[in-house]
């Protein structure tokens, strides 16, 4: 496809569950980063990978989350034991360089709800 | 972490006139890039303007253009001759041009055009 995408665009579990986030970025872009957002918040960074490399995992808020893109392509986000607070949108974001001067193109989110 | 600011919640406009947004940002650092968003009800964060710190020249994009004051840490946003298809969410971000490759966003400010 031309743009990000993103799956599913709803979530809904009940607290304690697993669940899995899937990224597929733009082709052939090298990075591809997870933010988290909050409602009323801005985006918050969670992890960026460099290919199938994760070259930076320090906003995971706790190792329930987890995430990989084995072979430098689409990307999954997994959350274990789903906790209320984990209820957000989660945004993927790719871009086709690593020069801190190119954009971001996003996805259209994924928003979760943990009841 | 870089800390970045948007003072304004909210703003609105009427169709046709202009508009200025404020974004303010903290950093040590020489080097950075900034970025503004735009974040419809879709969720789909689209790229407005982009600026390199290091050039003194403001940028331009048609009706957007910024007002970037390097010493004040100031990046505000001007919207020109605003059209209802303007409003929306709209977030400051700034980037390290030397270390990570996280964006850092405001909180955002949510911009209503007024027909």
């Amino acid at each position: 496809g031309a743009g990000v995408s993103q799956s599913p665009r709803y979530k809904v579990a009940k607290r304690g569950q697993d669940v899995a986030l899937r990224c597929d970025p733009i082709s052939g872009h090298v990075s591809l980063f997870w933010y988290q957002q909050a409602l009323g918040q801005g985006p918050e960074f969670l992890t960026y990978f460099q290919n199938e490399a994760q070259l930076d995992k320090s906003g995971l808020p706790s190792d329930r989350f987890f995430a990989e893109r084995p072979e430098g392509s689409v990307s999954t986000l997994k959350i274990q034991r789903t906790q209320q607070e984990d209820s957000a949108v989660y945004l993927c974001a790719s871009s086709a360089l690593t020069y801190n001067n190119q954009p971001q193109h996003f996805g259209d989110g994924t928003r979760l709800s943990i009841l | 972490a870089q800390t970045v600011t948007q003072s304004q919640p909210e703003m609105s406009v009427q169709e046709a006139e202009t508009v200025t947004l404020s974004c303010t940002y903290d950093t040590s650092e020489s080097d950075y890039y900034l970025f503004w968003y735009k974040q419809p009800p879709s969720r789909q964060m689209i790229l407005v303007i982009r600026q390199e710190a290091y050039k003194q020249q403001n940028a331009t994009e048609n009706r957007f253009s910024v007002n970037f004051q390097k010493a004040a840490k100031s990046f505000s946003l001007k919207i020109s001759d605003s059209q209802l298809g303007d409003a929306a969410m709209y977030f400051c971000a700034y980037r390290s041009g030397n270390t990570g490759n996280q964006f850092y966003f405001g909180t955002g400010t949510s911009l209503t055009v007024i027909p």
